[in-house]
């Protein structure tokens, strides 16, 4: 089962522009992780906000994390066709043990 | 290698056999995931393994789909009498603890006839 959804299903912006993807949850969490995944690739990890922290940056990317209201945002700037994709937000639900639980993805498209 | 790599990297098989998928974790990881990917969709948890034991798998959606890690490294997954359903790209990932970031493999994308 899915344990997230992110919004929006599917972006397009032109390089340049900022890109914010959107990620709700249901459960409460001891942490919060970001993928990205090429066509047809592996996952790759971008960024991890614990439940007790707020906002987070990694060199382009930023994510804040809302626990009271169950949510988090993914913001790219300055976004580049490199940075087509599928971005993926998972959650580690308290007391599960590590195990890590997947939304349903956000198709970001950047175009020159 | 230096990342978590799988084989076969593609498997087409016919309806009712049974089917093996490796992983090979990066060393010193001792926890092991295997997820299953539906396209269009987000990776869906199967089994989680810490060492050599099975510390999750709730995942697994019924008795034909089984994952064993004897000697706490290298892990299979295993299917029996499958079916066209199963058909998906199989990923695998590693952790060096608990909680943290998830190291994943290019994945082994399963095809059934």
């Amino acid at each position: 089962s899915q344990q997230g959804e992110e919004d929006p299903q599917a972006l397009s912006i032109q390089e340049g522009e900022n890109a914010t993807m959107n990620c709700s949850y249901k459960t409460s969490i001891n942490n919060l992780q970001w993928y990205r995944q090429n066509s047809g690739r592996g996952l790759v990890h971008l960024i991890l906000i614990r439940s007790n922290e707020r906002e987070k940056h990694s060199g382009r990317l930023r994510v804040t994390l809302d626990t009271s209201k169950k949510s988090s945002s993914l913001l790219i700037t300055a976004s580049r066709a490199a940075d087509t994709a599928s971005y993926f937000c998972a959650t580690v639900t308290t007391g599960t043990a590590s195990k890590l639980t997947f939304g349903t993805g956000t198709r970001l498209q950047v175009t020159l | 290698g230096a990342g978590v790599s799988q084989t076969p990297s593609n498997k087409v098989t016919e309806k009712g056999k049974y089917v093996e998928l490796r992983c090979d974790p990066i060393s010193g990881h001792t926890a092991l995931y295997w997820y299953r990917q539906s396209l269009g969709q987000g990776p869906e948890f199967l089994i989680y393994f810490q060492g050599t034991g099975a510390a999750d798998d709730s995942g697994l959606p019924n008795d034909r789909f089984f994952a064993v890690r004897p000697e706490g490294s290298v892990s299979t997954l295993k299917i029996q009498r499958t079916e066209r359903g199963d058909s998906a790209v199989y990923l695998c990932a590693s952790s060096p603890g608990t909680n943290g970031e998830l190291f994943f493999g290019e994945g082994s994308r399963l095809t059934v006839l």
